[in-house]
């Protein structure tokens, strides 16, 4: 089946530094890749959508500028960001997505992400 | 714009019970439809996958539906165990070329 990678689970940075977070499709390639943030005890947000080779859609309130996508490849996509503050904690997650309507999203294991 | 809304937000029920969760969505015009499901602090694992064309989907002792005209989808649950516990996501996509998700549903099932 298929499987997407993301690394790293959790992260604790101090605030000010910049945190990047990676995701792989392992077996698949996948033309878009999504980011969602997602609050305790609240659903996924959407962030950006981002295709390989061209740069990210973001969703309006989302900072471009702090939350840098960089698709490079089929496989992987990043999620940098940028001078965090403590309000930028939360749960990532990734998602990828071969294209095709018959198949369905796979999702990566997230990333609790920590500002001090 | 399309909302997705599911019902109940939570629910607890005893071990062997059989459960019925709802999903609704306010723009029928959908190519498919996912259930995944979130343990706490971890990603998604999808369940089931529903085109716009199906009307259901088994897998084991889950079972999903789709009523595209009415908006509705329900992911029923046989036997239920401890070990579903979890919390219970579906999402939609269409010509927006997103997954929008719904509000979830916390299912707790009781030994």
């Amino acid at each position: 089946g298929a499987v997407v990678s993301q690394h790293p689970s959790r992260v604790i940075c101090k605030s000010g530094t910049s945190v990047k977070i990676e995701c792989r499709s392992l077996d698949f390639q996948a033309t878009t890749m999504f980011w969602y943030r997602q609050f305790p005890k609240q659903s996924l947000m959407l962030m950006a959508t981002s295709n390989e080779g061209s740069k990210a859609t973001y969703e309006q309130g989302v900072e471009k500028d702090k939350f840098l996508i960089n698709h490079a490849s089929l496989t992987l996509s990043t999620l940098t960001v940028t001078s965090a503050h403590p309000e930028d904690s939360s749960f990532y997650i990734c998602s990828a997505w071969t294209g095709e309507t018959s198949r369905g999203y796979t999702f990566g294991s997230g990333t609790r992400l920590t500002v001090v | 714009k399309q909302e997705v809304t599911q019902i109940p937000a939570a629910l607890s029920v005893p071990e062997g019970e059989n459960l019925v969760l709802n999903c609704s969505f306010t723009d029928s015009a959908i190519y498919n439809l996912q259930w995944f499901r979130q343990d706490p602090g971890k990603g998604l694992t999808s369940l089931l996958l529903i085109q716009s064309s199906q009307r259901e989907q088994t897998s084991g002792r889950l079972n999903a539906s789709l009523d595209k005209s009415s908006g509705r989808s329900t992911l029923y649950i046989a036997a239920s165990q401890p070990g579903d516990s979890a919390t219970y996501l579906c999402a939609v996509y269409g010509a927006t070329n997103k997954l929008i998700f719904g509000t979830g549903t916390l299912l707790a099932v009781q030994p």
